[in-house]
C-alpha cells in the first residue's frame, strides 16, 4: 500500500455519462497529479497540482475536468468521452512539485468507455 | 523532445537467472532516472532514482546503472525470482520540464520462469 488510493478500480462508461475518478493521499504531500495509461503507449502527464493549485495541464481535452479541493484530495470529473480515452488513468502525489521529488502511485482506475 | 526507449520490450527468463533491462534517452540534459516496478493492473512502485550526477544505485538484488553522456541506464536484476515478474519502467526528469517533467519509456515486460 503507497498511501494513495483511487476509486473506483473499474469504471465502464457510455459516451453520454458523466462520471468522476476520486484520489486520496494519506501521506501529507502538497502535489498530486494524473496520468493516463493506454496500452502500448507510454504514461501520459495530464494535470498537476501543488498546494491545490493547478500548475500544469498538457493540452489535455476539455472532456477532462481536474478538482483539488484540498491538498488530500483530487478528482477527474468525464463527460462526453470517446472510446480512445479507455485507459488505465493513475494518480500520484509528492511532497512538492520538485526535481528531487519521488512520486508515489495509485493503484489506478481502468475506463471502459463504449 | 526528449524520447525514452526501452529494451527489450519483452522478457521471459527460467528462475535464477541474472538479467539486465535497457532504457535509452534522446536528451542527456537529464536530472535524474528512475527505474519503476508496475504489476498488472496496478500503480508504480518506485525501485531506484539515480541523480545525474551518480554512476549507480543499488537496492537489494537490484542495481541501476547511468551513462548520462550516452544516454543510457540498465536495470540489473540478481538471481531472479517469480515475484520478479512486472513490468518495469524506466523515466527521466528534465530540468527545465515544468512542474513535473517526467518522461516514461513504454515498459519491459519480464516474466520468470518458476
Amino acid at each position: 500500500e503507497t498511501g494513495v488510493t483511487q476509486t473506483p478500480r473499474h469504471l465502464v462508461m457510455g459516451m453520454t455519462n458523466k462520471k468522476s475518478l476520486k484520489c486520496e493521499q494519506h501521506l501529507g504531500h502538497n502535489a498530486m497529479y494524473w496520468y493516463k495509461q493506454s496500452a502500448k503507449k507510454p504514461l501520459e502527464l495530464m494535470f498537476v497540482y501543488n498546494f491545490k493549485e493547478q500548475t500544469e495541464n498538457n493540452s489535455v481535452p476539455s472532456r477532462f475536468s481536474p478538482e483539488c479541493p484540498n491538498s488530500s484530495h483530487l478528482f477527474l470529473h468525464l463527460h462526453t468521452l470517446q472510446p480512445e480515452d479507455s485507459a488505465l488513468y493513475l494518480c500520484a502525489s509528492s511532497q512538492e512539485t520538485g526535481l528531487s521529488e519521488k512520486l508515489f502511485f495509485g493503484s489506478g482506475t481502468q475506463l471502459s468507455v463504449l | 523532445k526528449q524520447e525514452v526507449t526501452q529494451i527489450p520490450a519483452a522478457l521471459s527468463v527460467p528462475e535464477g537467472e541474472n538479467l539486465v533491462l535497457n532504457c535509452s534517452f534522446t536528451d542527456s540534459a537529464i536530472y535524474n532516472l528512475q527505474w519503476f516496478r508496475q504489476d498488472p493492473g496496478k500503480g508504480l512502485t518506485s525501485l531506484l532514482l539515480i541523480q545525474s550526477s551518480q554512476r549507480e544505485q543499488t537496492s537489494g538484488r537490484l542495481n541501476a546503472s547511468l551513462d548520462k553522456s550516452s544516454g543510457r541506464s540498465t536495470l540489473y536484476i540478481a538471481a531472479s525470482q517469480p515475484g520478479d515478474s512486472a513490468t518495469y519502467l524506466c523515466a527521466v526528469r528534465e530540468g527545465g520540464g515544468g512542474a513535473d517533467g517526467l518522461t516514461f519509456g513504454k515498459g519491459t515486460h519480464l516474466i520468470i520462469q518458476p
